[in-house]
Order: structure tokens, then sequence, then C-alpha cells
């Protein structure tokens, strides 16, 4: 079946730091992979998404790109601000898993001043 | 357009009780979902629906749970009876045609089973 792995939290950086969250995938198919954050007290917002191998998906500074040979999809932001602090979920879809999304268990991301 | 729309945000309830979670989708939206996350773990897929018609339940833990959508608007979630493990948050989402990538999420409900 489907599985997403993301590096476990809690991250902890300075502003303006270089971030990154690691994300590996199993799928069968060939799935379409995803971003996700959830701000505190808000609901899960796509952050970015890319559908086939090589594309690289990007939205607010942040990318990410889909990596078939490595089945990852890691997260890069170059400079993070205090605003960035959240939970980030990987995720897949595959339609050959009727098409629902599987998530990472989330890593939470915290920027200090 | 008004987003997904969860209620209650927070809830909690003893051991044995019932609690109905609620989801309005977006106007128009023929897909709804349900996903919970679980003591900080992964968030799962719970079940599918498409329009009034359950698509795939395959998630759903345990015949404690019941989901409805009846005439294919809002949708509940209910529990009944609430056990200790049964505590997370519920998202609700929902989507377009065929389910395709524009989910919109909920910004879920909190439940507590004490």
């Amino acid at each position: 079946g489907n599985s997403v792995t993301q590096m476990e939290g809690p991250v902890t950086l300075s502003e303006e730091a270089f971030l990154t969250i690691n994300c590996t995938y199993t799928a069968t198919g060939y799935p379409s992979l995803f971003w996700y954050v959830q701000y505190p007290g808000e609901g899960l917002q796509l952050l970015l998404k890319a559908t086939k191998a090589d594309d690289k998906g990007s939205n607010k500074g942040f990318e990410a790109t889909y990596r078939k040979e490595t089945t990852s999809f890691h997260l890069e932001k170059g400079s993070v601000q205090v605003s960035d602090s959240a939970v980030y979920f990987c995720a897949l879809r595959s339609k050959a898993a009727g098409n629902k999304l599987t998530f990472g268990g989330g890593t939470r991301v915290l920027v200090k001043p | 357009e008004a987003g997904v729309t969860q209620f209650p945000s927070h809830s909690v309830i003893e051991k044995g009780q019932t609690v109905t979670l609620r989801c309005d989708p977006i106007s128009g939206h023929d897909n709804l979902y349900w996903y919970r996350r679980v003591m900080g773990k992964e968030i799962k897929f719970l079940l599918h629906f498409v329009k009034e018609s359950k698509q795939d339940e395959s998630g759903m833990p345990n015949n404690r749970f019941l989901a409805e959508r009846t005439g294919g608007t809002y949708s509940t979630l209910k529990v009944q009876p609430a056990e200790l493990e049964d505590s997370g948050v519920y998202f609700c989402a929902s989507s377009g045609d065929r389910g395709d990538y524009g989910y919109t999420f909920g910004s879920g409900t909190r439940l507590t089973v004490v």
C-alpha cells in the first residue's frame, strides 16, 4: 500500500535560516505529491504540489521537486520567517488507491526571531 | 466562496458518550472526505462521499463510527459510544469534479474523550 515518511520534528530555526523537511514515499502507480501546511488554529492548506516526475512545485518561497528515482519530495525554503511556524505534512494521491490522500506524520516547524 | 466549515471546533466528552461532528462542504462540491489525526500521528483517511453515496469507507476504524450525507450537502460523523482512542482532530475536505487536486480542508474538530 501507499505510505509517506517524513522527518519528525520539532524543527527549531532562527529567522532567515534554511529549512529542509525530508519526505519519502512508497506508492503503487504514479502518484501526485503534495505538501500541506497547518498554521496554528487553522485548517490544512495546500502549499504546493507536483504531479509527475521531475516537476517542481513552488509557493510562498517553498519548493519541492518530485524525484522518482529516490521516491522523495523534500520541502525547502531558503530563508524562513516567523510566520512560517506551522506543521507541514507531506502527502500523496494515486488513482490506484482511489484518489484518497495518504499523509506523513507531520513536521512541526518553529521559527524564532 | 465560503470554505469548508466544521463544527464544533472543539468537543470534550466522556468515554461512552455520543458525539456528532458536522461538515459543510463548499457549495456544489460533490466529493466530501473525512480524515482524522490521532495522537499527533499521521492524518488518516476515513471515508469519501460522492454526493450522498459512500464511495469508499475503507478507513472507518470500526462500527462505532457512522457517517451520513443526506441530500448530498452537509455530512455528519457520529461516534457512539466514544472511546479514549478516538481523541484527535477530525478533518473534513471537499472537492469538485472527480475529486481532482483541489481539495479544500476545514479547520477540523478537536475531539477529546476523557
